[in-house]
């Protein structure tokens, strides 16, 4: 079956950096993505990867070695604003979009 | 309005009512899902619609049913459910091309929960 694995909760300190991992297994891949839910809102589109390496992109940074089937989104200088859930998700073979069930980042003071 | 729309957030209902979610995007996507989002499990698909075609249906009970009059309204009817439906229901839209990677923007939900 397909899956993908990601912590379920993580804290960190305001001003920090967090990373946050995500493994896949799935028939075939055709990208993967991070997205941002705050909490009763929608989940907004963080990035985008599809080719190895590290996208860069303000505070945040995403990562992905296709070889290990692994991802990671990194947040640096983390303020209270990014307290949120964090979901990773990949397009199989099929472009199907398989979720993982979401990282709870919890940032105190 | 911009974005994705969802009314109402908020609902409750038992398990004999008739009720429905409504769901407007206003970024002249080709493209509409439902999804279903229950605490710390993954994203579900529930319903796909392209070009106002439904083109997946998971496996979804026949108390869900879903209508799509155009490319910028999407609905769900809900009839008969069960406590086990609670749940937060996500509305999205995307813009598909032949690439087929897309990305999705997101309403912001209609917390359903079924007494």
């Amino acid at each position: 079956g397909q899956n993908i694995d990601q912590p379920t909760e993580m804290t960190a300190t305001e001003g920090a950096i967090v990373q946050i991992n995500c493994t896949y297994q799935t028939s075939g891949f055709n990208g993967l993505f991070w997205y941002q839910q705050h909490a009763g809102e929608a989940p907004t589109f963080l990035s985008y990867n599809v080719l190895d390496g590290l996208e860069e992109k303000g505070r945040f940074s995403s990562f992905l070695s296709r070889s290990k089937g692994y991802s990671y989104l990194l947040l640096k200088e983390l303020q209270m604003k990014d307290s949120a859930s964090y979901l990773c998700a990949v397009f199989d073979s099929n472009y199907q979009l398989i979720w993982g069930a979401g990282t709870k980042l919890i940032i105190k003071p | 309005e911009t974005g994705v729309t969802q009314t109402p957030r908020h609902l409750v209902m038992g398990m004999t009512n008739k009720k429905s979610l409504k769901c407007e995007q206003h970024l002249g996507h080709n493209a509409m899902y439902w999804y279903k989002q229950s605490a710390k499990k993954p994203l579900e698909l529930m319903f796909v619609y392209s070009l106002e075609e439904r083109v997946e249906n998971n496996s979804v009970p026949s108390r869900f049913s879903p209508e799509c009059p155009n490319s910028s309204h999407l609905f769900l009817h809900l009839h008969t459910l069960q406590p086990e439906d609670s749940a937060l229901y996500l509305c999205a839209s995307s813009q598909v091309s032949g690439s087929g990677a897309n990305v999705l923007t997101f309403g912001a939900g209609s917390r359903l929960t079924v007494l």
